[in-house]
């Protein structure tokens, strides 16, 4: 399976502080996903990235988030001022190739708002 | 009502089991559809795909998609203590809704030896 690593593993922050968590998914991919899992509660998807425009994004990705791929191959989820409820795993995803038909997912990065 | 349902379980078997996951959805557009395993505090890992109605077999594991009847199925044969773990399942339409993944609840299975 593609590797795609993730940075920090564990994120901890006090509520009103942006983080930015990173991704590197599988090199020269057009496609990327977010998607964060609150403890005990379903995957939910956040947003979609194409061609480093935002091709989809849902009711949960308001102004707080935005993403960026700044260097080619770094992907970056940021949340502007953590709320308590930020609290949980987000994963990036991306396809294995060029085509969309799977998606594989990151370890994650824990993220804990204080 | 949600998307995609899937009961939580949680699900205890014997080791040599057979175990069938499954899914209800509600959405007529999705038409790939996923399963993933997930270990406790661990990124969802794919271990089946399949597109519109049928089966799929990848050795111990079985896909089944019946979309007629919007259900879909995991079968696990000679189930094994490392299967324990959630499992997923997923749906996306295509379209313009390329790539929008959306899970179930996920499934607790828990093997014993």
């Amino acid at each position: 399976e593609p590797e795609v690593t993730q940075t920090p593993s564990h994120q901890v922050t006090q509520m009103g502080q942006e983080v930015i968590l990173r991704c590197v998914p599988i090199s020269n991919h057009l496609y990327f996903y977010w998607y964060r899992q609150i403890l005990g509660q379903k995957v939910e998807f956040l947003v979609s990235f194409y061609n480093n425009e935002i091709s989809e994004k849902s009711e949960i990705f308001d102004d707080q988030f935005s993403v960026e791929r700044p260097d080619g191959s770094n992907f970056t989820l940021k949340i502007r001022s953590t709320k308590l409820e930020d609290s949980a795993m987000y994963f990036c995803a991306t396809p294995p190739t060029r085509g969309t038909d799977t998606q594989y997912f990151g370890p994650g990065t824990r993220l804990t708002v204080l | 009502q949600k998307e995609v349902e899937q009961d939580p379980g949680p699900l205890s078997v014997p080791e040599g089991a057979i175990v069938s996951l499954n899914c209800t959805y509600s959405n007529s557009a999705f038409q790939y559809f996923m399963w993933y395993r997930q270990y406790s505090r661990k990124g969802p890992e794919l271990l089946m795909y399949t597109y519109s109605s049928g089966n799929k077999e990848d050795g111990r594991f079985t896909a089944q998609v019946d979309k007629s009847s919007k259900y879909i199925s995991l079968f696990i044969r000679d189930s094994q203590p490392s299967d324990s773990a959630t499992y997923l399942c997923a749906s996306y339409a295509g379209g313009t809704s390329y790539g929008k993944l959306t899970f179930g609840q996920g499934t607790i299975l828990t093997v014993h030896p």
